[in-house]
C-alpha cells in the first residue's frame, strides 16, 4: 500500500535551472496539495488541487506551476530556480477538499538550489 | 503575524515522563484542531483532532482546545523513546478546509 509517493527524493540545482516534482496518490482521494517546509516555518501550502480539472494559489505559490495530470497524479514545477526554493516539498492528498483536514503525506523530496 | 504560533523547541524529556505541547491562534474562527506527528526524514501524519472547545483523549494522548484563550494543548503520558518526532499543530483554513495553517513544530527528545 504505497499512499504518496514523491520523486525525487533528492535534488541539487543550480540557480536557474529547472525541474519536476513529480507525486503519485494510489487512494482514490481527490484533492492533493504541495507543500514546502523549513526550519522555523512549518509546513506552508503552495499549489492546492480541489479535484481533478482544478488548481489553486496557497501561500506561497511565486516561482511554482502545478499541473494536475489526472486524478491519481499532481506535479510541481520550478522553472527557474532560486536559492530561497531550498525546501523539503511534501505532497499531500485527501478524500476530498472540505473533510476533518486529514491529508495523507508522502516523505518529502529534499530540494538544493546552489 | 502567523496566524498559528508553536515554540519549536526542542523539549528533551526522561522516558515515562508527561509531555506538554502548546500551540496558540489569532483566527477566532478555526472550529477543528489537529495535531500531527512527524518523524525525523518522513511526512507528518495525523495523530488527533478535536472539534471546538474541550478534551479528546486517546490512548496515551490528550488533546484540549482552549477556545477562549484560543490555545490548545497536547499532553502524552507516560512518554516512550518511539514518541521522539516533532508535533505539529494545524487547523483548517476559515475559507477551505484543505489548506492547513501549520506551527512550526516542536521537536520532542523522550530520553531512556
Amino acid at each position: 500500500n504505497a499512499g504518496v509517493t514523491q520523486t525525487p527524493k533528492f535534488q541539487v540545482l543550480k540557480t536557474g535551472q529547472s525541474m519536476t516534482l513529480q507525486c503519485a496518490q494510489d487512494m482514490n482521494h481527490n484533492s492533493m496539495y504541495w507543500y514546502r517546509q523549513d526550519p522555523g516555518m512549518g509546513l506552508r501550502l503552495i499549489y492546492y488541487s480541489a479535484s481533478e480539472g482544478t488548481t489553486d494559489k496557497g501561500e506561497v505559490p511565486n516561482g511554482y506551476n502545478v499541473s494536475r495530470l489526472n486524478k491519481r497524479e499532481f506535479s510541481l514545477r520550478l522553472e527557474s530556480a532560486a536559492p530561497s526554493q531550498t525546501s523539503v516539498y511534501f505532497c499531500a492528498s485527501s478524500v476530498r477538499q472540505h473533510n476533518t483536514g486529514e491529508l495523507f503525506f508522502g516523505e518529502g523530496s529534499r530540494l538544493t538550489v546552489l | 503575524q502567523k496566524e498559528v504560533e508553536q515554540d519549536p523547541g526542542p523539549l528533551s524529556v526522561p522516558e515515562g515522563a508527561i509531555v506538554s505541547l502548546n500551540c496558540t491562534y489569532s483566527n477566532s474562527a478555526f472550529q477543528y484542531f489537529m495535531w500531527y506527528r512527524q518523524y525525523s526524514r518522513k511526512g507528518p501524519e495525523l495523530l488527533m483532532y478535536t472539534y471546538s472547545s474541550g478534551n479528546k483523549e486517546d490512548g496515551r494522548f490528550t488533546a484540549q482546545v482552549d477556545k477562549s484563550s484560543k490555545y490548545i494543548s497536547l499532553f502524552i503520558r507516560d512518554s516512550q523513546p518511539s514518541d521522539s518526532a516533532t508535533y505539529l499543530c494545524a487547523m483548517p483554513s476559515t475559507d477551505s478546509w484543505g489548506k492547513l495553517q501549520f506551527g512550526a513544530g516542536t521537536q520532542v527528545v523522550v530520553t531512556p
